[in-house]
């Protein structure tokens, strides 16, 4: 069984579509996380949740909206796409908020023509 | 921003032991050190975490210099499979805020 699972794992649209990556982990852990990877490889933390409770946002555009049905997942909503979006999304969790031991899913590319 | 600096790449003969080294000369007396890799391709893994002692577990060993400016990872036998970019982190902010902020990363190649 796959700890951290996303869907999809490829995902090609057009600029000023909506669209959502789905993250589940099946750890029993609290935290969950977003981290975006640019083109130069960058890893940047997007946004954290503590058993459904968002605690971390750094400072990203308010098109990108999360959302923790429960604390098994994390989903990422993104609306009007732009090409700067373009990336690979990475969902993690943690046993704990601000654990350093993070379990990370494989990625979902995401590319916006 | 990232705490720590590593060199961008470095080589490997398969089988010799690894030694990627890491600064972190603006490290705080309890912040831990954390580095993890990327395998081309998948998502970052956990390796190895430490404070102030010298580390070890089934995957690789931390040096930790005593005045905790500068650490090194060790991988004492490389295989081809550990070609990743290694990632050397000083977990940043407190408590339920604290997070990882990761750097460039040294790039590992493992060479027959």
């Amino acid at each position: 069984d796959t700890a951290v699972s996303q869907t999809p794992k490829y995902l090609v649209t057009q600029m000023g579509n909506d669209k959502s990556i789905k993250c589940e982990q099946n750890l029993g852990h609290d935290t969950m996380y977003w981290y975006k990877q640019d083109s130069k490889k960058f890893l940047k933390i997007m946004f954290s949740y503590n058993n459904k409770e968002l605690i971390i946002n750094e400072t990203v555009p308010n098109r990108f909206s999360p959302k923790s049905p429960d604390k098994a997942h994390l989903n990422l909503h993104i609306n009007s796409l732009e090409l700067g979006d373009s990336a690979v999304y990475f969902c993690a969790s943690s046993r704990m908020p601000g654990a350093g031991e993070l379990f990370f899913g494989e990625g979902s590319r995401l590319t916006v023509l | 921003d990232a705490k720590t600096t590593q060199p961008p790449s470095m080589d490997c003969a398969e089988g010799r032991a690894a030694n990627l080294p890491c600064n972190h000369s603006t490290i705080s007396g309890n912040e831990y050190v954390y580095w993890y890799r990327q395998i081309h391709s998948q998502g970052p893994q956990y390796i190895i975490h430490g404070l102030k002692n010298n580390e070890t577990n089934e995957m690789a060993s931390l040096i930790i210099t005593e005045d905790r400016k500068s650490s090194t990872l060790i991988l004492p036998h490389a295989t081809l499979r550990d070609t990743a970019v290694y990632y050397c982190i000083v977990r940043v902010g407190s408590g339920n805020t604290g997070k990882l902020i990761f750097g460039q990363g040294t790039t590992l190649q493992v060479k027959p």
